[in-house]
């Protein structure tokens, strides 16, 4: 059982650039999230979905896009990579409303140039 | 604004004492806390959560504290190992919102 795999775990863009940070999950979750962790900012959330076809914006989505055309899988666009977007991101899932606990994956270093 | 307060960026605490991790929240619809502990280059893992109905959860040697009418949470680790060393991460939901909230993690060194 993999539980929450992210790809790839490192990567380095240069501004203007596009991407998109995968995440694949085998728990059959309906509940699926994105955070980013910055220096002394803890994680916040960008964007989340609670179940395929349904998503939404987080405490920071400016810059990003998602999609959610399946349970397992929940992708993370940058449109235009800018080098306040250098953090490290996780992708989460959780098998119910948001008092059920989330499974994280290992995350994605992403620096921007 | 921050909901998720957790006001010590570090704590140092001698191995077999008590760790004491303090979380503080500004939204009173918050219904459910969570704790979350964190090792470098690893996504976070669940350790403890609560219910805005009770006051105490306790599992093993982790024990989370909610005192409501302060809007204040504490977790006790007790007795502290040095496998405890990571980063920890309050965290809070409202039943309503599908949203989770993190605080910006609380990082315990275990002396030997």
């Amino acid at each position: 059982n993999a539980g929450v795999t992210q790809t790839p775990k490192f990567q380095v863009l240069k501004t203007g650039q596009s991407m998109t940070l995968q995440c694949a999950q085998d728990m059959n979750h309906e509940y699926m999230s994105w955070y980013r962790q910055d220096p002394g900012m803890g994680l916040r959330l960008i964007h989340y979905s609670v179940g395929a076809g349904i998503t939404d914006q987080g405490e920071v989505p400016n810059g990003y896009n998602v999609s959610r055309s399946t349970t397992e899988d929940f992708p993370l666009r940058l449109l235009s990579a800018a080098p306040s977007q250098t953090s490290v991101y996780f992708c989460a899932s959780r098998d119910g409303p948001s008092n059920q606990p989330q499974h994280f994956g290992d995350g994605t270093r992403l620096s921007i140039l | 604004d921050q909901q998720v307060k957790q006001n010590s960026p570090s704590l140092s605490v001698q191995e077999g004492r008590i760790s004491i991790l303090n979380c503080d929240y500004t939204n009173s619809m918050f219904d459910y806390f969570l704790w979350y502990k964190k090792y470098p280059a690893e996504g976070p893992t669940f350790l403890i959560s609560i219910s805005s109905i009770k006051d105490k959860n306790e599992d093993g040697r982790f024990t989370v504290f909610l005192n409501k009418s302060a809007k204040h949470l504490s977790l006790h680790i007790v007795p502290s190992q040095p496998g405890d060393s990571a980063v920890y991460f309050c965290a809070a939901s409202d039943r309503r919102d599908d949203k989770i909230i993190f605080g910006k993690g609380t990082r315990l060194h275990i002396l030997p």
